[in-house]
Formats: C-alpha cells, structure tokens, sequence
C-alpha cells in the first residue's frame, strides 16, 4: 500500500526557516517524482515544487511565489522528500502536502500525504 | 503563471448529470493532454480522479469521465450520489515545465 506521511510543520515566525519532509512506503521511492502542493486555510491547491526522478535527472521546479526562498530535495536512499523552506511569509502559511507525480510529472499526483500544518505568525 | 478558470460552484440532484469546466491558455490546459482533476472532501487530502484529460486511475468509479476542447477541459460526474458532494480542482502540466491547479469548484448535491 503506498502511503506518503509528511511531518515537520509548525508555528514559525516570519524569516525563519523550517525543513518539511515526506515520507514514503510500498513503493519504489526512486522511480518516481515527488511533488509539494499547498493549501492556504479556506483556499484552493496550489502548486509548490516538483523533483523529477535520477532517472529524468532528478532536476526541479519551483512556483514563482516560493522561487528562492524553497528548495526541494530528496533522499532515495530513506525514501523521503524534503521541503526547505527558508525567509517565511505570513502568506506561506497552509497545509503543506505531498504528493507521487508518476515517472514523468505530466500526469499528476496520484497518491497524496494527509499533509502538515504551517503557521507563519509573528 | 496564472490560476485555470473554474466556476465557483455547481449543483444537481441525486441522479443527475453536472459538469465542471476548467479553462486556460495555450501554455497549459490547450498545450498538452497533461489535464488532472482532483477530488477534496472537507478536511481530506485531494484524491486523483482523472489524469492526462479523460484516463481514471484504478478504482474511481465510470461516473467519472473527462474531456477537452482547446483551452478547455471539463469534468462530467453522472448518476450524482451523496458522496460526490465535494470541492473539484483541475490541474495541467504547463509549457514552463511546472504544474498549475484551478481555483476550485464546490459541488452540492440537492
């Protein structure tokens, strides 16, 4: 059964920095590319950050909104997507998901994490 | 990049047929057959229920069904159940190598 469990949101003041991460099971974790969406409260989706699979080059994709201040990597060995998130912002803050983008990111998520909370507040 | 067009909301009865559509540009919805649509209940992470514009993954029901036309894509749901109440999103994989949702649309079930 393939499972995706996310962890590390938090309360953080604006400027800081915190570090998400997605864990993965029942599935070869290194085929795939893995992406972060997130949710403002009461929003819709918004795309974050892809990372393509070392197969696809293992290369990445930012939002405009988070370019520079995100950075998303992984870890196939632990089989567990990261998300760096560093000068916070009080619109940063929304449930942060992650979610299996296939082999190639054209066909979307298939599998998503139940997410994690980020609060950015001073 | 900006958001796809999607109605704020729509309605129908137990049975009966809607359609969400999910509109963009020639850089994401029109550029590619790269069109997703998710399902979100209250509280709940989003579920895939179409992929790459009209393809269901395992186990979403047939009732489910998706298409395009241009800028255009659009999400049917026939034989309304109960459970369909939820908010939709659409999604494509744009010309700039990076994913973009809709706005969302909330379906009541009468």
């Amino acid at each position: 059964e393939v499972q995706l469990v996310e962890s590390g949101g938090g309360l953080v003041q604006p400027g800081r920095s915190l570090r998400l991460s997605c864990t993965a099971s029942g599935f070869t974790f290194g085929d795939f590319a893995m992406s972060w969406v997130r949710q403002a409260p009461g929003k819709g989706l918004e795309w974050v950050s892809f990372i393509r699979s070392k197969a696809y080059g293992g290369t990445t994709e930012y939002a405009a909104s988070v370019r520079g201040r995100f950075t998303i990597s992984r870890d196939d060995s632990k089989s567990i997507a990261y998300l760096q998130m560093n000068s916070l912002k009080t619109e940063d803050t929304a449930i942060y998901y992650c979610a299996r983008a296939g082999t190639t990111v054209t066909r979307g998520g298939d599998y998503w994490g139940q997410g994690t909370l980020v609060t950015v507040s001073s | 990049q900006s958001a796809l067009t999607q109605p704020a909301s729509v309605s129908g009865s137990p049975g009966q047929s809607i359609t969400i559509s999910c509109t963009g540009t020639s850089s994401d919805v029109g550029g590619y057959n790269y069109v997703s649509w998710y399902q979100q209940h209250p509280g709940k992470a989003p579920k895939l229920m179409i992929y790459e514009v009209s393809n269901r993954p395992s186990g979403v029901s047939n009732r489910f069904s998706g298409s395009k036309s241009g800028n255009t894509a659009s999400l049917t749901i026939s034989g309304l159940q109960a459970e369909d109440e939820a908010d939709y999103y659409c999604s494509s994989y744009t010309t700039s190598s990076t994913w973009v949702f809709g706005g969302g649309t909330k379906l009541t079930v009468l």
